[in-house]
Parts: C-alpha cells; structure tokens; sequence
C-alpha cells in the first residue's frame, strides 16, 4: 500500500490549459516536496512545504500543503509543452527519510 | 546543492550474477538513499545508507539481497545480489543536504536476462 496516492494518474492536456494534481495521505507529514522527472533523469526537486496551510509559487507553478499536513496539491497555469514529465510528491514522517507518491504523468500537447 | 554521479548508467546482466552500482556526490551531505524506480512509476525506497555502519532497510528489503556501503560523506555502493529477472529496474541514488533537499543521480537502468 503506498502511503501517498496521487491524482490523477495520467493527464493529458493542451498548451495553455490550467491544471492540478493531487497528493493524499491519512499520514501526517513534517513535511512534503514535489520532483519533477523526465526520461532517463533523477527526479528535481521543485519545492519544499512544512507548514500546514503554506501555499509557495514557482512561476507558473502553485504548491499547496494542506492544513492537516495530510495532503497537497500541485496547480499549473497555462501549461506549456515544456511541464511534460512526471510529478512526484514525497513526504517525510520524521524529517528524514521520504517516501514517494504514486506519480501523475502529464503531458501538455502543443 | 549537490551533484550526484552514478555508475553504470545502464547494464545487461545475466541471472545469478551481482552487480554494483557506485555512487558519488560532489559535496559532503548527511544522508544517502538508495531508490527503486519502474520506467513511467513511483521510486521505492530500498534503504537509508549509513557512514560507516550497516544500511536501514525498508520492509520487503534485506541486506543479503541489496548490500550497502558508505565508507564516507560523499560515496556509497548498493550491490543487487544472486540477480533475476524481476530485479529489472532503475536504481536511483540520492542525497540529502543539512536544509533537507534531495538531489537524484540520473539513475542506473538494470536489465536481467
């Protein structure tokens, strides 16, 4: 069972279209990061949320943690073929290790 | 931030063999992970590298199986031991920095045959 469930799966959409995806857990995090990954590469590290509530931008990028630091979501602003890849989140229990979300494979057509 | 190196970058192996796979970071950091990743899927922790003592693995991982050293700050090696087919994967590296960021290698692709 994995302890952070993204939504959704896959997504496929077109240039200039807004989108979210979701991250959730029953677990309450110390803290929660969004990666980004594109074939045959690491993941990157996009962000870093610890305070319940806290709401961080990157560009066209909106990270949200919730309240409860159970759950985040990741909203994108006209989406560009250039956010191709995979979005990860990974949560952290004890600040230490990070286990990783089921992943949301997005696709923006141009 | 921090650089990470992996070697090989990919491999083709044969069943019942061992393979090692090198990692090495540009700067010290406190902490080293090793990662499990099918093409297009999550990363599955495998264990957290300790300097200089034995691995902490994750439930569903052993040592005989997945061997770890870290002799120091900026190097470590997780050996996929006695092969099958079903270890197939990408193996990621990575390294946690003092301000809790973590960086990836660029992965080593295992085929077995």
């Amino acid at each position: 069972t994995q302890l952070l469930e993204q939504s959704p799966q896959f997504l496929s959409i077109q240039e200039g279209e807004n989108l979210t995806v979701y991250c959730n857990s029953s677990s309450v995090f110390s803290s929660l990061q969004w990666y980004r990954q594109e074939p045959g590469e690491g993941p990157v590290l996009l962000v870093t949320v610890v305070t319940g509530g806290e709401v961080k931008k990157l560009k066209r990028l909106t990270f949200q943690f919730g309240d409860a630091r159970k759950d985040s979501s990741l909203h994108i602003t006209a989406a560009q073929p250039g956010d191709t890849g995979l979005y990860l989140c990974a949560g952290s229990l004890t600040g230490n290790q990070f286990y990783f979300g089921t992943g949301t494979s997005l696709t923006v057509i141009p | 931030s921090a650089v990470i190196s992996q070697k090989p970058s990919r491999d083709i192996c044969q069943r019942g063999t061992s393979l090692t796979i090198q990692c090495q970071v540009d700067s010290q950091v406190t902490m080293m992970f090793w990662y499990r990743q099918q093409p297009g899927q999550s990363l599955t922790l495998i264990a957290t590298a300790n300097q200089g003592s034995e691995a902490t693995y994750e439930s569903g991982f052993v040592i005989d199986k997945f061997p770890i050293s870290r002799p120091n700050l900026t190097f470590s090696t997780l050996t996929v031991s006695n092969m099958s087919p079903e270890d197939s994967s990408i193996y990621l590296c990575s390294a946690q920095t003092r301000f809790n960021e973590q960086f990836f290698g660029p992965g080593t692709r295992l085929t077995v045959l």
